[in-house]
């Protein structure tokens, strides 16, 4: 059973970065590809990129390029998404999500997810 | 980049009506379209895929269809326990665009 489970809340201020784990569980890590979906507060759902667990290729939304990394480590099953020059519109949940089906390489729906991240961006 | 417009983006309907919510996308995407429910407070929870396949564990009166550009999402009898936001989603080349949300509440 695929299981995602996400590192804990953060603050942060404005101009610094936050680093946000997902930790997979119950399969084989380099099976499913990790997106990753952010919510601010009351709004909707924002597809932001995501990372091949397997050799570690990734895809932004072109909001977030050069602004995001996406990483794992395939040793501990788990991956990482860094956001920089945090500003005050960065402050939300952020999820990482499991592809709905192996092998199908981020064209696929998100079938699982984790539990969600808030970060929050305040001065 | 392709984008998805939900419509209405909310609506208020009695239990036991039957309740229809909108996608279009801006091209075709032929039946690679996924539907989410996000109840308050929680997690999203994928309800259908291809269009028109449901997730295992969903209830029956979800139903979705369309391909190409038009979809739909269909609640044949809302329940008290379907208030929730609906999202669809085009998944077939990055980036996974979502629609913009529809609020189901009960009249």
């Amino acid at each position: 059973q695929v299981q995602l489970v996400q590192s804990g809340a953060e603050v942060k201020k404005p101009g610094a970065s936050v680093k946000i784990s997902c930790k997979a569980s119950g399969y084989t890590f380099t099976k499913y590809y990790i997106h990753w979906v952010r919510q601010a507060p009351g709004q909707g759902l924002e597809w932001m990129g995501l990372i091949n667990p397997s050799g570690g290729s990734t895809s932004f939304a072109q909001k977030f390029q050069g602004r995001v990394t996406m990483t794992r480590d395939t040793s501990t099953s788990t991956v990482y998404m860094e956001l920089s020059s945090l500003t005050s519109e960065d402050t939300a949940v952020y999820y990482c999500g499991g592809d709905r089906h192996a092998y199908c390489a981020g064209d696929c729906s998100v079938g699982y997810w984790g539990q969600g991240t808030l970060v929050t961006v305040s001065s | 980049d392709i984008e998805m417009t939900q419509s209405p983006s909310s609506l208020s309907a009695s239990v036991g009506d039957r309740v229809t919510i909108t996608c279009r996308a801006s091209q075709g995407i032929s039946n690679y379209l996924a539907w989410y429910q996000q109840k308050p407070g929680r997690v999203p929870k994928l309800l259908i895929y291809g269009a028109s396949t449901l997730e295992s564990g969903v209830p029956s009166r979800f139903s979705g269809s369309g391909s190409g550009t038009d979809f739909t999402l269909t609640i044949s009898s809302l329940q008290p326990e379907d208030v929730a936001t609906y999202y669809c989603q085009k998944y077939k080349g990055a980036p996974l665009t979502f629609g913009g949300g529809t609020k189901v509440e009960i009249k």
